[in-house]
């Protein structure tokens, strides 16, 4: 069972907004440790598309932005488009785990 | 081009033992700490381990759940990074990826990844 918890799955029209909620505790988001979000198209490997919590790589469409308070983090999709179907993870650190962890992830699907 | 590709992976009965590879190239691999991160089917992202730099002394730490069967070594001379794996269980099965750590510190992100490689573990 992940320690970060994000909601299984999440759904919107094009164009529309939906927002990714990534809840930890006191031992990883809590501590000010940085959210990083994934993004993975099925049968491919996870990609990078926010670094420490607010950051996008170069790349990354400006429709994507992400956000940190108290022990959670959140990740928004503006104009929400037919290519953003896909599982997205957030990914902490936990001091009492000494090590990194996941989101259970979540599916984006574009109605 | 940054670079990972993972090898080693297939099937192996419960209670044996596994050794993956991960081939580094395009970037400083000595001076990157690397992670293995593994995906059973259906199923979300889950950390197994990670070892850090020579200059942080080849650090290892572990998730709970393969603590004492697995082992994560690297032959910087080599650009590789290796995940042994013992006492295998079903639970095991999945794809194993390698990824690149960004920076020096625990909590940074994870820049680069492998294609991935299947572990099945069944009798």
């Amino acid at each position: 069972q992940s320690v970060l918890t994000q909601p299984p799955s999440v759904s919107g029209a094009p164009g529309q907004r939906v927002t990714i909620s990534c809840t930890g505790s006191s031992s990883n988001i809590g501590a000010g440790y940085d959210v990083h979000w994934y993004r993975q198209l099925p049968g491919t490997a996870p990609k990078l598309l926010i670094r420490g919590n607010t950051n996008r790589p170069s790349g990354v469409p400006d429709r994507f932005s992400g956000s940190k308070s108290g022990t959670s983090a959140s990740l928004a999709i503006t104009g929400l488009q037919a290519e953003d179907e896909a599982d997205y993870y957030c990914q902490s650190y936990d001091s009492s785990l000494s090590g990194s962890l996941f989101g259970g992830g979540t599916k984006v699907t574009v109605l | 081009e940054v670079q990972l590709v993972e090898s080693g992976g297939g099937l192996v009965q419960p209670g044996g033992s596994l050794k993956l590879s991960c081939a580094a190239s395009g970037f400083s691999f000595s001076g990157s700490a690397m992670h293995w991160v593994r995906q059973a089917s259906g199923k979300g992202l889950e950390w197994v381990g990670r070892i850090r730099s020579k200059a942080n002394s080849y650090t290892t730490a572990y998730a709970a759940s393969v603590k004492g069967r697995f082992t994560i070594s690297r032959d910087d001379s080599k650009n590789t990074a290796y995940l042994q794996m013992n006492s295998l269980e079903t639970k095991d099965t999945a794809v194993y990826y390698c990824s690149r750590q960004v920076g020096t510190t625990p909590h940074n992100w994870f820049d680069t990844w492998g294609q991935g490689t299947l572990v099945t573990v069944s009798s």
